[in-house]
């Protein structure tokens, strides 16, 4: 399957709720990131964890990262109307490339 | 605005016709990619130029041709498409420091080509 998979595939929570998202991969990583992407627009970058970093904070968000599992999940907590989105974990191929590889994402709906 | 221009940001072509699609980046990045995006599918990395290396996914046509002139500009030359091949496309640029960096992607807003 795609490196980088992300679950679940859709989310729909109320304002205020907490929202979490798991990221999946493959192979070993040194870095993964995470990416939202607003309905029709490009991806913009929220927050990367090193291979290793277990935990990052960046306001709202929490990101984890376990490379014995090889999971990420990220967290936003006190969700807002304007959080809805796609979100998109990316990891590196560690051949040397310097690409990134990004799963099918995850599609957050929150409800005001 | 992320510093990454793309245009037209809207293209509707016929099977026959030949386009291009441009993208700018304004962050003296020394990489650039095209991503193509379709519906409930991963993205897909068509192309990445890289420290003047250029590495291609083996399974995108040829009838997709890029050119990079620069560090700043890229172009996806686009002729003889298919309806399959209407999708969001999208053009990144990063700056490359070694193979353990960081390498944050910057997205262009993307231009949404329709082929009929």
């Amino acid at each position: 399957s795609q490196q980088g998979e992300e679950d679940p595939q859709a989310l729909s929570i109320q304002e205020g709720e907490n929202a979490t998202m798991n990221c999946s991969y493959k192979t070993s990583i040194n870095n993964l990131q995470w990416y939202r992407q607003n309905s029709g627009r490009g991806l913009v970058h929220l927050i990367l964890i090193r291979s290793n970093e277990r935990e990052k904070h960046s306001g709202r968000l929490r990101v984890t990262l376990d490379t014995s599992k090889k999971s990420s999940s990220l967290l936003i907590t006190a969700s807002r109307a304007a959080d809805t989105a796609s979100y998109f974990c990316a990891t590196d191929e560690d051949t040397g490339r310097r690409a990134r590889t990004f799963g099918s994402g995850t599609r957050l709906q929150v409800q005001p | 605005e992320t510093g990454v221009t793309q245009t037209p940001r809207h293209l509707v072509m016929g099977m026959t016709n030949k386009k291009s699609l441009k993208c700018e980046q304004h962050l003296g990045h020394n990489a650039m990619y095209w991503y193509k995006q379709s519906a409930k599918k991963p993205l897909e990395l068509m192309f990445v130029y890289s420290l003047e290396e250029r590495v291609e996914n083996n399974s995108v046509p040829s009838r997709f041709s890029p050119e990079c002139p620069n560090s700043s500009h890229l172009f996806l030359h686009l002729h003889t498409l298919q309806p399959e091949d209407s999708a969001l496309y999208l053009c990144a640029s990063s700056q490359v420091a070694g193979t353990s960096g960081a390498n944050v992607l910057t997205f262009g807003a993307g231009s949404r080509l329709t082929v009929l």
